[in-house]
């Protein structure tokens, strides 16, 4: 079975800070991660991915993740926030059969 | 190229009636699959069509639903009749690759979702 978590279910920054949104994952097999974004009244969109290729993975907006197998992690940072960057956050795992585990998901709030 | 569309963007219906909700997937995309997310929750797997087969509707909740893919194009999911508890958002996503090509698995787009209110 697999699973992920998602700490922190609100995250706050100021404009300019840095964003880490915290995503841990279990599974039984080489897992594939995502993270997703749905911004307000939007669909969920792809922010980037790991499919077993590099560790540090780039994404659109500026994001990129981390996979560390060691700590079962794949956290997502952007150095530098944004206005724009308000949105919720979902990370999300998927093996063969290509299912889709989500995450609680992290709304990210952007100070000014 | 035209992304995944769902529709309506929005339903309210009440307790005990019947609602359809339509997704038309990428064009080319074989694959095509159903979340939900209610609220406060988690989104959570419904189902997934290779083509019009069902491959895997391990998610559905009960017999309440009923998820077809005529002629391996678009999707609708029926939920009749309709409780509360089926409130939440709808989301259709599909992809091109069917996994386990070197097992590979395969960006899933989604769709905007559709709002479901039971009152």
């Amino acid at each position: 079975a697999q699973s992920v978590t998602q700490l922190g279910s609100h995250v706050s920054v100021s404009e300019g800070a840095l964003v880490l949104l915290r995503c841990n994952y279990s599974s039984s097999v080489p897992p594939y991660l995502f993270w997703y974004v749905q911004y307000p009244n939007q669909g969920l969109q792809l922010l980037l991915k790991y499919t077993s290729a590099a560790t540090l993975v780039k994404g659109i907006n500026g994001f990129e993740a981390e996979f560390k197998k060691s700590e079962t992690s794949f956290h997502l940072t952007k150095p530098s926030a944004h206005m724009s960057d308000a949105a919720e956050y979902f990370c999300a795992v998927s093996s063969y059969g290509n299912k889709l585990v989500f995450g609680a998901g992290t709304i990210l709030r952007v100070k000014s | 190229e035209a992304g995944v569309t769902q529709f309506p963007s929005h339903s309210v219906i009440e307790k005990g009636q019947t609602v359809t909700l339509r997704c038309d997937p990428i064009s080319g995309h074989d694959n095509l699959y159903w979340y939900r997310r209610v609220m406060g929750k988690e989104i959570k797997f419904l189902l997934h069509f290779v083509k019009e087969s069902k491959q895997d509707e391990s998610g559905m909740p009960n017999n309440r639903f009923l998820a077809e893919r005529t002629g391996g194009t678009y999707s609708t999911l029926k939920v009749q009749p309709a409780e509360l508890e089926d409130s939440g958002v709808y989301f259709c996503a599909s992809s091109q690759v069917f996994p386990p090509v070197g097992g590979k698995r395969d960006t899933q787009y989604f769709g905007p979702g559709t709002r479901l209110t039971v009152l």
